[in-house]
């Protein structure tokens, strides 16, 4: 069965730093793209950012360009999100994916809440 | 950054009845779109991938269609658990792999 579990989530304040982790398996991570969606509060999905298999293609949408990191660990079926100076529009659950050809396996999310 | 406009953006339906939803791209995205439900609470899932092929274990109710610019999702009949809301996705020119706004299905 395959499973995505993300962890790391919580409250920061407006600047600070947190670093969210997407445990994958029941499938061959190091041949998947992997994928960061964001989801405000009432609102609809928003595309993060995406890495490929060996970590060669990076994207970031603009919103997080400069502040956001994604990085991948094969050995350890593992990606992450580093994400820095974080401001209140960045609260959101934040879902790990797989796949582009269409996201076909999704995390349950992490919540993320920037708040002074 | 294609931008990708779902309508409407509640459609109100009842049990047994059929569903058309729309997805437009600001400009062509070929077959490269993806249809995802979301339920209160939930993850989204992946229901159609490359315009009109169904993901795994996706109910024969479901069906997608359109290549460039306009697409469509459509459910046969509906079902109690498919009241949700609906997003489609473009994957053609990336980034971003854009989201349309959502279409909330909802009991009339």
């Amino acid at each position: 069965e395959v499973q995505l579990v993300e962890s790391g989530g919580g409250l920061v304040k407006p600047g600070g730093s947190l670093r969210l982790s997407c445990a994958a398996s029941g499938f061959t991570f190091s041949s998947y793209s992997m994928n960061w969606v964001r989801q405000a509060p009432g609102k609809g999905l928003e595309w993060v950012s995406s890495i490929s298999s060996s970590s060669s293609y990076i994207y970031y949408a603009d919103s997080v360009k400069g502040r956001f990191t994604i990085s991948r660990d094969n050995a350890k079926n593992s990606l992450y999100l580093q994400m820095n100076s974080l401001r209140a529009e960045d609260t959101a659950v934040y879902y790990c994916a797989s796949g582009e050809i269409g996201y076909d396996y999704w995390g349950q999310g992490t919540l993320v809440t920037v708040s002074s | 950054e294609i931008v990708m406009t779902q309508s409407p953006a509640t459609l109100s339906v009842s049990p047994g009845e059929r569903a058309t939803l729309s997805c437009r791209a600001s400009q062509s995205v070929s077959s490269n779109l993806a249809w995802y439900q979301q339920k209160p609470g939930q993850a989204p899932r992946l229901l159609i991938y490359g315009a009109s092929t169904r993901a795994t274990g996706i109910p024969a109710r479901f069906s997608g269609s359109g290549s460039g610019t306009e697409f469509t999702l459509t459910i046969s009949s509906l079902q109690s658990e498919d009241f949700a809301v609906y997003y489609c996705q473009q994957y053609n020119n990336w980034p971003p792999h854009t989201f349309g706004q959502g279409t909330k299905v909802e009991i009339k």
